[in-house]
């Protein structure tokens, strides 16, 4: 079945980068746009950028421009995101979704299980 | 950036009741760039509504949107024990994408 599977919680220090996997199956890799959203503890959720598996076009949010990096291995069907420099305000579990068009943005149909990252020294 | 306010934070409905859920854009929306999701404690969203009001895959007929603009609505017919989580709504038509800060239908 279509699904996506992320990697597994991390414990992070201040000024620690971390990277979240996250492995697609069930599809087509390259037809889908994957977006990478997270979600505080008791807030709502926060959009964070966006990277297409079938190239290498990607677009950040400002507020992570600098911080955020998001990459893609073709061969194990799986899309990456790194952030560095975390302090504790980016406690959160993370996920990755897939964007349902094959044409650019529309909803997110199928997500990871999120992964949760805590920043604490 | 496009802010997406929704209403009201919190619904308290009984079993078999109707929800009614707003979401207001702080600036227009093109209706086919509006989705609402479904979260329960723990688990990551589902989606349930794109195009502001195709149902995805799945999501019973219960479960219907409507609105354009700056004013869209998430109805539930009649509420199911399975429906009380927190709702978002979502726009796709800019960058950023923004989610509305949710509504979470409480049992009463």
């Amino acid at each position: 079945q279509v699904q996506l599977v992320q990697s597994g919680a991390e414990v992070k220090k201040p000024g620690a980068s971390v990277k979240v996997s996250c492995k697609a199956s069930g599809y087509t890799f390259t037809s889908y746009y994957i977006h990478w959203v997270r979600q505080a503890p008791g807030q709502g959720l926060e959009w964070m950028g966006i990277i297409n598996p079938g190239g290498v076009s990607t677009s950040y949010a400002q507020k992570f421009q600098g911080r955020v990096t998001m990459t893609r291995a073709t061969s194990t069907t799986t899309v990456y995101m790194e952030l560095s420099s975390l302090r504790s305000e980016d406690t959160a579990v993370y996920y990755c979704a897939r964007d349902r068009g094959q044409t650019y943005l529309d909803a997110f149909d199928i997500w990871g299980q999120g992964t949760k990252v805590t920043v604490s020294s | 950036e496009i802010v997406l306010t929704q209403s009201p934070g919190t619904l308290s409905l009984s079993p078999g009741e109707r929800a009614t859920l707003s979401c207001r854009p702080s600036q227009s929306v093109t209706s086919r760039y509006l989705a609402w999701y479904q979260q329960k404690p723990g688990q990551a969203p589902r989606l349930l509504i794109y195009g502001a009001s195709s149902r995805a895959t799945g999501i019973p007929d219960r479960f219907s949107g409507s609105g354009s603009g700056t004013d869209f609505t998430l109805t539930i017919s009649r509420l199911e024990p399975e429906d009380f989580a927190v709702y978002f709504c979502h726009q796709y038509g800019n960058l950023p994408v923004t989610f509305g800060q949710g509504t979470k239908l409480e049992i009463k």
